[in-house]
């Protein structure tokens, strides 16, 4: 039930297209989901985040998509581009007498063609 | 450039060796974490603290033995480590959960390579 379940494992997108990672959860008790974003050699960069009271955040060319019926949550990389090649993780975090413990996703490695 | 700032970058020790790793921020955060990540692999979590207290171990070896001697202070005393243990070290630090606004963003810093010879 701990566990946050990510897909695909890689991704190959042009330059200009659509990036989508899928995440899917099973503990009702998650109400913090972010997305980090990781380079070779340097630890995980905070993206986006999203709480289960919307259904949807866009930062830029980021985008999250929840639905918290499904218990499935995505993101969205509009006019992807090489520098956004990198390791995404999506993450859930539920509160239960431990401080801001996050699960982790997989990992989806992307890769933008120019 | 990471608000969250780890040294050293890199490190080589034999298994018979001390070593510490240490972590600093300045963001005013109570809570900071140690996780381990293996390539290609996401970060696993080893330790909490909150208010430079030991509030999650997950279940890590004792060879590895973390130390909080201030809030913005965040170490990981290593001794006797096996080659099993290569990987990179990250360190997170976050505001605690706020009863308003929920669970609060965690901060990772670049990490320690670490490498066992």
């Amino acid at each position: 039930q701990q566990q946050v379940k990510q897909s695909p494992q890689s991704l190959i997108v042009q330059k200009g297209g659509i990036s989508i990672i899928n995440c899917a959860y099973e503990n009702t008790a998650f109400d913090y989901f972010p997305w980090y974003q990781q380079f070779p050699g340097k630890g995980p960069a905070l993206l986006i985040a999203i709480r289960p009271d919307v259904s949807e955040k866009k930062e830029g060319r980021f985008t999250i998509s929840f639905n918290k019926s499904a218990k499935q949550f995505s993101l969205h990389i509009m006019d992807s581009q090489p520098g956004d090649s990198a390791t995404y993780f999506c993450a859930a975090c539920a509160y239960g007498g431990a401080t801001n413990k996050l699960i982790f996703g997989t990992g989806t490695l992307l890769a933008v063609q120019p | 450039d990471t608000e969250v700032t780890q040294t050293p970058k890199h490190l080589v020790m034999g298994m018979t060796n001390k070593k510490s790793l240490k972590c600093e921020q300045h963001m005013g955060h109570r809570a900071m974490y140690w996780y381990k990540q293996k390539a290609k692999k996401p970060p696993e979590l080893m330790f909490v603290y909150s208010y430079e207290k030991l509030s999650i171990n997950e279940s890590v070896p004792s060879r590895f033995s973390p130390e909080c001697p201030n809030s913005s202070l965040l170490n990981l005393h290593l001794h006797a480590l096996q080659p099993e243990d290569s990987a990179l070290y990250l360190c997170a630090s976050s505001q605690e959960r706020d009863s308003y606004k929920g669970n609060q963003p965690q901060h990772f810093g670049d990490g320690t390579r670490l490498s066992i010879l």
